[in-house]
């Protein structure tokens, strides 16, 4: 079965600093990969996914993420924050034998300071 | 469009009580359904899924109970809540697989937050 971990519970950046989480899976086969992010007392929402090709991929807000196969990392990215990045992110793993049932990392909560 | 419902938004509800949480979704049909809990610290954890009316699919052995008497429609039940059932219930629905799995997101709701007393 497949497994996210996400190494960094908590992140304080700065507004106009670059900010990078980390994701690691575990999955023998090609996942199929995704970051949601959720604000306070919401729902999640997709900020981008990747299954194949371009390892780099782009997503909503301004953010991406790099798939590294030999690291088994998907790590998320984004130049620069703004206050309203302010959330908790989930990396999640995901494989099409596995009727679509994702297995999601613990999250990683992001504090922005002005 | 699509849009999913969740009610109620909190909940708080005395140990052994019943539980009822309805998730509804508008724009699609023979969605594949889905409820997760989340934990502090724990990230979110799959309890339900369903890909068709009648059809449910148990992750976790638990007090809990899941069925979807339409093809929009979900729901969450206990017969008795216990204190460790107190968490943030998400549901969530996605595109049929056949579909393609990229093309066929994870849409959640905004949550109920239930505190079991």
């Amino acid at each position: 079965a497949q497994s996210v971990t996400q190494p960094d519970i908590h992140i304080t950046v700065s507004e106009g600093a670059s900010l990078e989480l980390r994701c690691n899976y575990s999955y023998g086969a090609t996942p199929y990969l995704f970051w949601y992010v959720q604000s306070p007392g919401q729902g999640l929402q997709l900020l981008l996914k990747y299954f194949s090709g371009d390892t780099l991929v782009q997503g909503i807000k301004g953010f991406e993420a790099e798939f590294k196969r030999s690291q088994s990392s998907f790590n998320l990215r984004k130049p620069s924050v703004h206050w309203s990045d302010a959330a908790e992110y989930f990396c999640a793993v995901g494989a099409l034998s596995n009727d679509y049932k994702l297995s999601f990392g613990a999250g990683t909560t992001v504090t922005v300071r002005a | 469009s699509q849009t999913i419902h969740q009610w109620p938004a909190t909940l708080v509800q005395p140990v052994g009580s019943p539980l009822s949480l309805e998730c509804t979704v508008e724009g699609t049909s023979n969605p594949n359904l889905y409820w997760y809990r989340q934990a502090a610290g724990r990230g979110l954890q799959l309890l339900f899924y369903s890909v068709g009316i009648g059809q449910i699919s148990s992750e976790v052995p638990q007090n809990l109970s899941a069925s979807r008497p339409q093809d929009r429609q979900f729901i969450l039940s206990s017969k008795k809540l216990l204190l460790s059932d107190s968490g943030f219930y998400l549901c969530a629905w996605s595109l049929d697989i056949a579909k393609g799995i990229l093309n066929s997101p994870l849409h959640f709701g905004n949550g109920t937050r239930l505190t079991v007393t």
